[in-house]
């Protein structure tokens, strides 16, 4: 089974702050993607990378940056974290052999004060 | 926006009932497929339908797929109280080495025992 962790499951933050959220897959796949989750707005496509050292631009990066070291770690990081950025954050994977399919992590419910 | 919209919004029906959620995008697609979101939890996919296929079934989903009309529905029969979630479709963007997905705002179920 695919895995798809995320390293924490809640987040506290202040504004201002410098915040980095992980994620990491053990399936060798190569596209991964972040998310933000809002009511009434469903996901939105934050960055995703096809490889490693890769960055795409989503739908709304502003805010945001990403680094993918290596193939299975893909973080997402708020370089001065404000209230709008309180969110439910995804993280997801696919294979390129099987790139329709994306599997998600449990989520990051960020609270930024 | 290729964005799906999924209606309705929210649906609550009784256990052992069926129930229907609708999906419509805007743009040509390569394949659509449906998603499901427990409370706080990540999506976890269900099935995938390709633009030349018309109908689709596993176990107790049925999956039907109307291009000429740029909409989707998927019917869950017999339902259960552990169907309850959020359902999302989500369409495909064939993009430069990845396959990026946009996703609907979601179908919230509640089914009562």
């Amino acid at each position: 089974d695919v895995k798809v962790t995320q390293s924490s499951r809640y987040l506290v933050k202040r504004t201002g702050e410098k915040v980095f959220l992980e994620c990491v897959q053990d399936m060798d796949h190569e596209n991964m993607f972040w998310y933000r989750q809002d009511p009434g707005l469903g996901l939105r496509l934050i960055y995703f990378s096809y490889d490693v050292k890769m960055k795409e631009k989503g739908d709304i990066p502003e805010g945001y940056s990403v680094s993918r070291e290596k193939k299975e770690r893909f973080s997402l990081i708020l370089e001065s974290a404000s209230t709008n950025q309180t969110s439910m954050y995804l993280c997801a994977s696919s294979s390129q052999r099987e790139s329709d399919t994306q599997y998600f992590g449990p989520g990051t419910r960020l609270t930024v004060l | 926006s290729q964005q799906g919209e999924e209606d309705p919004q929210a649906l609550s029906i009784q256990e052992g009932e069926n129930a229907t959620m609708n999906c419509s995008y805007k743009t040509s697609i390569n394949n659509l497929q449906w998603y499901r979101q427990n409370s706080g939890r990540g999506l976890v996919h269900l099935i995938l339908i390709r633009s030349n296929e018309r109908e689709k079934h596993s176990g107790r989903l049925r999956v039907t797929l109307d291009t000429s009309k740029k909409s989707s529905s998927l019917l869950i029969t017999a339902s259960r109280a552990a169907d309850t979630a959020s359902y999302f479709c989500a369409t495909d963007a064939k993009q430069t080495g990845a396959n990026n997905l946009f996703f609907g705002t979601g179908t919230r179920l509640t089914v009562i025992p």
